[in-house]
Order: structure tokens, then sequence, then C-alpha cells
């Protein structure tokens, strides 16, 4: 069964610092991989999706990913984080039959 | 913004009641979603739809039911609420179509349920 991990529950980081956020998953076929994130209270808001092709993908607010098979991850990167970024994040992939699968998540707090 | 429009969002209820939690949308996509969110569990899927009347189970299904009559609309419903069925519920909503054959989903804002 497919399934995503992402292993660190919280994360702090100083603002204007980088932050890195891991994702792993187990999936037999080619992976379609998205990193989505959620402020309090709010739903859910596409960040950056990967299909195939270029393995750094770029996404909206500054954010990154970048597929490594050899690896099974999917990690999201930023380099210098801003206040507003704190907020929580999830990995996920496409299963067969159009099914997404999430991980637990990654709740991020911002230092000042 | 996708138009997907949850509800009720708040709702508290009685355990042994049946509840009914209404997902609309109006961007005529094909595949309808019913996630729980919990802490520690991320969002689960519940059910999914991949067309009217064409519904098939999640991952944590037992407990609940769906219903798919018109596009536009994806109804779960909680037989007999229970105490571990208060959660966050999300709607999601996707389509075929794009680079690989799937656009993202796009969520609802939810709806808190809390059964006493």
């Amino acid at each position: 069964a497919q399934s995503v991990t992402q292993p660190d529950i919280h994360i702090t980081v100083s603002e204007g610092a980088s932050l890195e956020l891991r994702c792993n998953y187990s999936y037999g076929a080619t992976p379609y991989l998205f990193w989505y994130v959620q402020s309090p209270g709010q739903g859910l808001q596409l960040l950056l999706k990967y299909f195939s092709g270029d393995t750094l993908v770029q996404g909206i607010k500054g954010f990154e990913a970048e597929f490594k098979r050899s690896q099974s991850s999917f990690n999201l990167r930023k380099p210098s984080v801003h206040w507003s970024d704190a907020a929580e994040y999830f990995c996920a992939s496409k299963a067969a039959g159009n099914k997404l699968t999430f991980g637990g998540g990654t709740r991020v707090l911002v230092k000042p | 913004d996708a138009g997907i429009t949850q509800s009720p969002r708040h709702k508290v209820t009685e355990t042994g009641t049946p509840v009914t939690l209404r997902c609309h949308q109006t961007e005529n996509h094909r595949y309808m979603y019913w996630y729980r969110q919990d802490p520690g569990h991320g969002l689960r899927l519940i059910h999914y739809s991949y067309g009217v009347k064409d519904t098939d189970k999640g991952e944590v299904s037992d407990g609940y039911s769906v219903s798919r009559s018109k596009t536009e609309d994806f109804l779960l419903t909680l037989e007999s609420a229970t105490s571990s069925q208060t959660s966050v519920y999300f709607c999601a909503i996707s389509e075929f179509g794009g680079e690989g054959g799937v656009f993202e989903a796009f969520f609802g804002q939810g709806t808190r349920l809390t059964v006493v």
C-alpha cells in the first residue's frame, strides 16, 4: 500500500533562516507528489507539485522541492523563512484511482 | 479559488445521532473526496467519488457512508455518531487534465464536528 511519511512532527526555525521539511514516499510506480500548506483554521493550499521532468520544482511563496528517486524523497525547502510561513505542511502522493495519500504533517514555528 | 463549499462549518451533536455533512462544488470536477484531520494523523481518506453514484472506500470508512446523486454534491453521513468521530472534516475535488493526468486537489474550508 502506498504511504507517505513526514519524519518531523515539529520544526522551529528563526526568521530569515533556511527551512527544509522532509517527505518520504513508498510507491511502486512513478509517483505524483505534492506539498500543501495549512494555516491555522484554514483549508489546504497547494504549494507545488511534481509529476515528471526536472526534479527541482518551484512553487508559490518562494518554496521549492527536490525529487530524489534513489532516496524516495520529496523534500521541501525555503532559503529564508518569514514569520508568515508558520503553518502546518503536508506532503501527499497520488495513488491509483486518483486518491491522494497524505503524510502526518510537519508544524513549523518561526521565532522572531 | 476553486468553488467548494462545505456545510455546516461547525456542528455539535450527541452520541448516537445521525449527522450529514455536505460538500458542494461549482467546478464540475468528477472526483470528490472526504478526509478527516486529527492531530498526528494528517489527513485520512474516508470515502471518495469518481462520478455520479460511483463511490469507493478510503482507509477510515467504518461508521461513514456517502452519496453522490449529482456532480456538484457529495454528502458524508455519520450513521450513528461516536466521540471518536470528533474531528475536522475536509472535502476536496480533483479532475484529470494537465501533465500527468491529474491536477491538484482543491480543498474546502473544513467542518469542525464535535460529538458529545
